[in-house]
C-alpha cells in the first residue's frame, strides 16, 4: 500500500518568506509526528498528532513555526519568516496505535538562502 | 566491529563480517525501543524493535540486545552486506507518552 508522502521533496526560499511543508499520513494511521533533521545529525522532535489535535508542541524550536492537522489525515507545518538555521530535512511518519512504530515519509529538504 | 554511538559515529566494516551499533539510553523509565535505518536520501525505515521485558530479539540477520542494568542497547547485524550501508539510529520511547527519542546515530560503511 501507499506509504507516507511529503511535498514538495525539495523547498528554496528566500530568506524571511513563509513556508509550508504537506505530509500525508498512511491511511488509517491516527498519530502523526513531525521531525526536523540537519545534516549529519539525529532526529530532532518537533511535534505530535493524535487525531487533529496536538497535545505535544514541546518541540517546536519557536513562535514562527506553527503545525495543523486536518480530518485526521493531512499535516501541514508552517514556517514563518524563515531563517537560514531553517534549513534542514523535515520529515514526517505515521503511526497506527500511538508508541509504536513509526512509518517514516521522504521528507522534505528546506533550504533558506 | 563495534561503535559507541554517541562517541564514535563511524563504523567501517569489511563485507561479510559482523557489525554491532551500540546505543546508550538515558531514562530508566524508557518501556520500548526501536532501531531505524535511514539511506542516503530516505527517510528512516524500521528494522527491529524490543519492549523492555526481554532481553534479546532476533530478525533476518539482525539481533537486538537490551541491557538495562546499564542502559545500554546495540543491534548486531550478521554478515554485512554492502546494502546495510546507511545511517542507524536508535530510538526509545519513556513510557510516558507517545514521543520517541532518538540518538545521533551511527554510519555504517561496508566495505566490499
Amino acid at each position: 500500500g501507499a506509504g507516507v508522502s511529503q511535498s514538495p521533496s525539495n523547498k528554496v526560499t528566500e530568506k524571511g518568506k513563509d513556508v509550508e511543508l504537506r505530509c500525508d499520513p498512511i491511511s488509517g494511521h491516527t498519530a502523526l509526528y513531525w521531525y526536523r533533521q540537519s545534516l549529519g545529525q539525529g532526529l530532532e522532535f518537533l511535534i505530535y498528532f493524535q487525531g487533529n489535535s496536538a497535545p505535544d508542541k514541546s518541540g517546536l524550536p519557536s513562535d514562527r513555526f506553527s503545525a495543523e492537522r486536518t480530518g485526521g489525515s493531512v499535516s501541514t507545518l508552517t514556517i514563518q519568516r524563515t531563517q537560514q538555521e531553517d534549513s534542514a530535512v523535515y520529515l514526517c511518519a505515521s503511526s497506527k496505535p500511538i508508541a509504536a512504530e513509526q512509518y517514516f515519509g521522504p521528507g522534505t529538504r528546506l533550504t533558506v538562502t | 566491529g563495534e561503535s559507541v554511538g554517541l562517541h564514535l559515529p563511524t563504523l567501517s566494516v569489511q563485507e561479510g563480517d559482523n557489525s554491532i551499533i551500540n546505543c546508550a539510553y538515558s531514562n530508566s523509565a524508557s518501556d520500548y525501543f526501536i532501531w531505524y535505518k535511514q539511506e542516503s536520501g530516505k527517510g528512516p525505515q524500521f528494522i527491529i524493535d524490543i519492549r523492555s521485558n526481554m532481553d534479546k530479539r532476533q530478525g533476518q540477520r539482525v539481533t537486538v540486545l537490551l541491557n538495562k542494568t546499564v542502559k545500554h542497547l546495540s543491534l548486531q547485524i550478521a554478515a554485512t552486506q554492502p546494502g546495510d550501508s546507511a545511517v542507524y539510529f536508535c530510538a526509545e520511547n519513556r513510557g510516558t507518552g507517545n514521543q520517541f527519542y532518538f540518538g545521533t546515530g551511527t554510519s555504517l560503511t561496508v566495505i566490499p
